[in-house]
């Protein structure tokens, strides 16, 4: 049980596009899913968290308008990056929960801007 | 800044052999610290939630301790196995709502079994 998915899992996009991660509960509905970033060497850095219907919650120094989020049912949120750029390159990954404190998270989206 | 972390950065020991990692939070407020399991190319899993000082929690091979009042907790593995070699992480968690609910991470202890 308490299965996560993410896809994709890699893409590589040209500078200047726009990628979407999706984010799936697969067995259970999530009441708040979370979404981070690991840089190389980096520790896993919360980016947002969102709870279903309503805007998601930002972390400082995260822009909300160059990653989207939606979180549109208690099983799906997806994350946009807009208009990406090399330095946007991450490894991005998700994870949800209910109403204990244990996350559950998706196998991550490795993502290279050339 | 709340600071997370994880020692040794890496550990390489004989299957068979018994192992014992630290995570390093501050100790100032404390709601709960996870441990989690996370396998190259899979998901990080779930090990443990702990929330009481002096706890002690045990999965199988696998124990873990808290002690929050110096801001430590010990994940233990008895007897390692090579499908015990992934990166272990602990995060901290300060409060329950509002900006203290969100997790903080460590770097990871990566372990490697030989067999």
């Amino acid at each position: 049980g308490a299965v996560v998915s993410q896809h994709p899992s890699r893409v590589i996009c040209k500078s200047g596009t726009s990628v979407k991660i999706e984010c799936r509960s697969l067995d259970f509905q999530a009441t708040t899913m979370f979404w981070y970033r690991q840089f190389p060497k980096q520790s896993l850095m919360l980016m947002a968290t969102s709870n279903e219907g309503s805007k998601a919650t930002y972390e400082q120094g995260v822009e909300k308008d160059k990653f989207l989020i939606n979180h549109a049912s208690l099983t799906l949120s997806t994350l946009t990056v807009t208009s990406a750029h090399p330095e946007d390159s991450s490894f991005y990954i998700c994870s949800a929960t209910t109403s204990t404190d244990t996350q559950y998270f998706g196998p991550g989206t490795r993502l290279t801007v050339l | 800044i709340l600071n997370v972390e994880q020692s040794p950065q890496s550990l390489h020991v004989q299957e068979g052999d018994s192992t014992n990692f630290t995570c390093s939070f501050p100790s100032s407020n404390f709601y709960a610290l996870h441990w989690y399991r996370w396998e190259t190319a899979k998901s990080p899993e779930a090990l443990f939630v702990m929330t009481l000082n002096g706890d002690e929690k045990k999965k199988g091979r696998i124990s873990a301790t808290l002690n929050t009042k110096e801001g430590y907790s010990y994940l233990y593995i008895k007897g390692s196995q090579p499908e015990d070699s992934a990166t272990y992480l602990c995060a901290f968690r300060a409060g329950y709502a509002g900006n203290n609910r969100k997790l903080i991470w460590g770097l990871g202890t990566s372990l490697a079994v030989n067999p």
